[in-house]
């Protein structure tokens, strides 16, 4: 079991630009979360899909902010455009029902 | 509106002596509640677990107490241990839609001095 894989572990990209991160979750986890780690908020729930469908998205910032999962195996979350703001911890965790979480490694945003 | 609170920021403990993390949530709603650990540079980690029918739950060295009628639980670490220096999150979990959606505070930051 490999775990919940994120990709990239560091980005760095300039404000205007795109940014998408990946995840890939546990097999056989029908949960996908999309968390971002700051300091004010600690760490705060974007959207999460439950079977491949959004459950909630009402922690999106904003309309710059989107997220798919195509299918089980993979998620996305994107960014277009990207602000300095936008810096931070972003974390993909999966899980069903029952079980705890189980978060991947993060991807560590930066917006210059 | 942040639904869990943990107001200490940070927390400094002597090697050996007790560690206290404390958390308060304001929905009712809420059915387990759990704390996970963060080390640098990884992702958080669970650690231990309470249902809302408990009010105290036991693993080894780390003990969460829950106060209902106060929506107020803690974390005992005891002895703590230099290698439990960390960021602490507590988080209450809802059900919705067949998923189990968990709302984390904060986070604490616990050094344990030698």
């Amino acid at each position: 079991d490999a775990g919940v894989i994120q990709s990239p572990r560091h980005e760095v990209t300039e404000m205007g630009q795109e940014v998408t991160l990946r995840c890939k979750p546990i097999s056989g986890h029908n949960s996908l979360f999309w968390y971002r780690q700051t300091m004010m908020r600690g760490l705060e729930l974007l959207i999460y899909f439950n079977n491949n469908v959004p459950i909630d998205d009402s922690g999106m910032p904003e309309d710059r902010f989107s997220a798919k999962m195509p299918n089980a195996s993979f998620s996305t979350l994107k960014i277009q455009p990207s602000e300095p703001r936008d810096s931070a911890v972003y974390f993909c965790a999966s899980s069903r029902v029952g079980y705890g979480y189980t978060f991947g490694s993060g991807t560590r945003l930066t917006v210059v | 509106d942040q639904q869990v609170k943990q107001n200490s920021p940070s927390l400094s403990v002597q090697e050996g002596r007790i560690s206290i993390l404390n958390c308060d949530y304001t929905n009712s709603m809420f059915d387990y509640f759990l704390w996970y650990k963060k080390y640098p540079a990884e992702g958080p980690t669970f650690l231990i677990s309470i249902s809302s029918i408990k009010d105290k739950n036991e693993d080894g060295r780390f003990t969460v107490f829950l106060n209902k009628s106060a929506k107020h639980l803690s974390l005992h670490i005891v002895p703590s241990q230099p290698g439990d220096s960390a960021v602490y999150f507590c988080a209450a979990r809802v059900l919705i839609q067949g998923a189990q959606k968990l709302v984390f505070g904060q986070g604490t930051r616990l050094t344990i001095n030698p």
